[in-house]
């Protein structure tokens, strides 16, 4: 199986710039996704196949990279952001990140 | 409005069977490649099976491979998910998600979640 290694968690101020990191342990061209799951809520997904932005997610969401390593990016942050994120391969089957927990101070 | 609502979970003994639907609304049901997703309590999220738009191709993670069957009734817009063996590692919330496309494998809608809890 494809592993994927995030960051544990975050903490931001409202109005800053974040970005969340995803490590794959072998290459998965663009086939990363990401999803945003806020407590007691099914996750949804926010960038798939690497930097597209999924309709109705807001611009301050972007993603980016290739092969083994990839940044979810979220500028500016805003309280309602709280939330564990997780990105996702499909190179192979998939499997998920185990999550960064963002919190704001 | 896509809309995926699962059911059939509960509590169920170690060994024994239990079987999950989700009914599907808001999009052509039969054009789609469909997936259950879980989540152990506090645990991060795991994908379990996809089947493709028709039922003609499935996939399953290793660990359950021989215990569970997904399946789908195209004209009830409903996927299932039979669970036999269980394990108290399937205690979960199962998700049932739409994929889109299946080529490109991601989970474009989600369901509420139905909790599972295998235990004696």
């Amino acid at each position: 199986d494809t592993v994927l290694t995030q960051s544990p968690a975050l903490a931001v101020s409202p109005g800053e710039r974040v970005t969340i990191s995803c490590r794959a342990s072998e290459s998965v061209s663009t086939l990363m996704h990401w999803y945003q799951q806020k407590p007691g809520q099914q996750p949804t997904l926010l960038i798939y196949l690497a930097s597209n932005l999924e309709s109705g997610v807001p611009a301050r969401f972007s993603g980016s990279g290739s092969g083994t390593d990839f940044t979810l990016t979220i500028d500016p942050v805003e309280a309602d952001d709280t939330a564990t994120y997780y990105c996702q391969q499909s190179w192979n089957d998939p499997t998920f990140g185990a999550g960064t927990k963002l919190e704001l101070k | 409005e896509v809309q995926l609502v699962e059911s059939g979970g509960g509590l169920v003994q170690p060994g024994r069977s239990m079987k999950l639907s989700c009914a599907a609304s808001g999009f052509t049901f039969s054009n789609y490649g469909m997936a259950w997703v879980r989540q152990a309590p506090t645990k991060g999220l795991e994908w379990v099976a996809t089947i493709s738009y028709d039922g003609s191709s499935t996939y399953y993670r290793d660990s359950v491979k021989g215990r569970f069957t997904i399946s789908r009734d195209n004209a009830k817009s409903t996927l299932y998910l039979q669970m036999n063996s269980l394990r108290s590692e399937d205690t979960a919330t199962y998700y049932c998600t739409r994929v889109r496309p299946i080529a490109a494998g991601y989970f474009d809608y989600w369901g509420q979640g139905v909790m599972v809890t295998v235990s004696s």
